[in-house]
Order: structure tokens, then sequence, then C-alpha cells
């Protein structure tokens, strides 16, 4: 069975600070991992993708997120924070590529001028 | 490309009322499922089917019925609304391709008195 832990319901930056939201997972079988974002009122939208290729996976918008197997963590990224960038963050596990996603509790990020 | 098209945006029932979600897409995918998403709970699977004629179970069924008779086309069925079903409901479709992500719906806002 998959599952994903998304420490910290909230994560506020200024705007220029670097983004770090967590995201960890448990998996019986070698996982696909995923990221989207949902803006106020929106469907979700794709980030980026761990597909078994590069550990260290980029993304749209800036972000990317570091498949770390030893620390069964796949922390998402951007150096540098924009207003546009407030959202709710959600970290997914698949064992079976996208299908049946598992998904974690959310991430809302605040960014503050 | 319209892509995944939920309807109704927004609906009020009361407790005991049947209604259907629809959800439709115009990628031809293969692969359709519907979540639910509540505070503090991040997205969990309803029902998911993986062709015309097909469809299984996810993590929180209950109470909710699905058929696909045709790729194009998802419905979500509440027999008889409970309150604890209210919620944001997601529809998704992807293709076969294990690098395709999911597509998501903007979603329905469904409360029950």
């Amino acid at each position: 069975a998959q599952s994903v832990t998304q420490l910290g319901s909230h994560v506020s930056v200024s705007e220029g600070a670097l983004v770090l939201l967590r995201c960890n997972y448990s998996s019986s079988v070698p996982p696909y991992l995923f990221w989207y974002v949902q803006y106020p009122n929106q469907g979700l939208q794709l980030l980026l993708k761990y597909t078994s290729a590069a550990t260290l996976v980029k993304g749209i918008n800036g972000f990317e997120a570091e498949f770390k197997k030893s620390e069964t963590s796949f922390h998402l990224t951007k150096p540098s924070a924009h207003m546009s960038d407030a959202a709710e963050y959600f970290c997914a596990v698949s064992a079976t590529g996208f299908q049946k996603l598992v998904f974690g509790t959310g991430t809302r990020l605040l960014v503050s001028p | 490309n319209a892509g995944v098209t939920q309807t109704p945006k927004f609906q009020v029932l009361k407790t005991g009322q049947s209604m259907t979600l629809q959800c439709a897409q115009d990628m031809n995918h293969e692969y359709m499922s519907w979540y639910r998403q509540d505070p503090g709970m991040g997205l969990r699977l309803i029902h998911y089917s993986v062709g015309a004629g097909i469809t299984d179970q996810g993590e929180v069924p209950n109470g909710y019925n699905v058929s696909r008779s045709t790729t194009e086309d998802f419905p979500l069925r509440l027999l008889s609304a409970a309150p604890s079903q209210t919620s944001v409901y997601f529809c998704a479709s992807k293709g076969t391709s294990s690098n395709q992500p999911q597509h998501f719906g903007d979603g329905t806002r469904l409360s029950i008195l």
C-alpha cells in the first residue's frame, strides 16, 4: 500500500525567499511520485513527476523536487517565491503510474510581500 | 480543447435526494477517476474506470455509484445524499501511457443540508 505525509498544513514565506514543501512517502513497490498545485476554485495542475528516471526533477514555474530513496522523501523547492505561487500543493504517490493516485493532505503556501 | 468538463459547478441538496455529477472528457482517455476533497484530508479516490464498461472501487466508494457506457463520460451518482457527502468532487482522466499525467476538471462543490 502507498501513503504520503506532508509536513505542515501551512507554510509562510516572504517574496523572494526559498520555498520548501516537505513530502515523505511509503510504498511497497518503486513509486511514481507527483506534485500538484491547486489555485482557488480550480482543479489540480501537475507541477512535476518522478518516474524512476533522474532523481532531481524539474517542473513548471521554477519548481523542482529531489527523490531520495534513503529518506523516502520527495520535497518540493523553489529558490525564490513569487506572490503568484500562493496556492495549495499536494504530493501524491502511485504504484501504477498515474492511475489510482494517493494524495497527501496538502500544504497551503502563503507568500507575503 | 475543453479537457475535462464537470457539471454542475455548485449544487445544494437535501438529505435523501439523489443526484448525478457529470464528467466528460474530449481527449479520448481510457482512464477516468472521481475524487472527493475535504479540508485537511487531501483528495481521496471514490471510483475509477480503466475503459468503457469497466469500473472499480477506490478508497471511499460507499454511497456512490458509477458507470462508464462511453469513453467520454463518467457520471457519479449519489443515490441518497447524506450530509457526510458534502465535499468538492473532482473528475480526472488520463491516457494509457504511463508518462501521461492525470487531467483534472475544475470540480463540483456539493452541499448536503
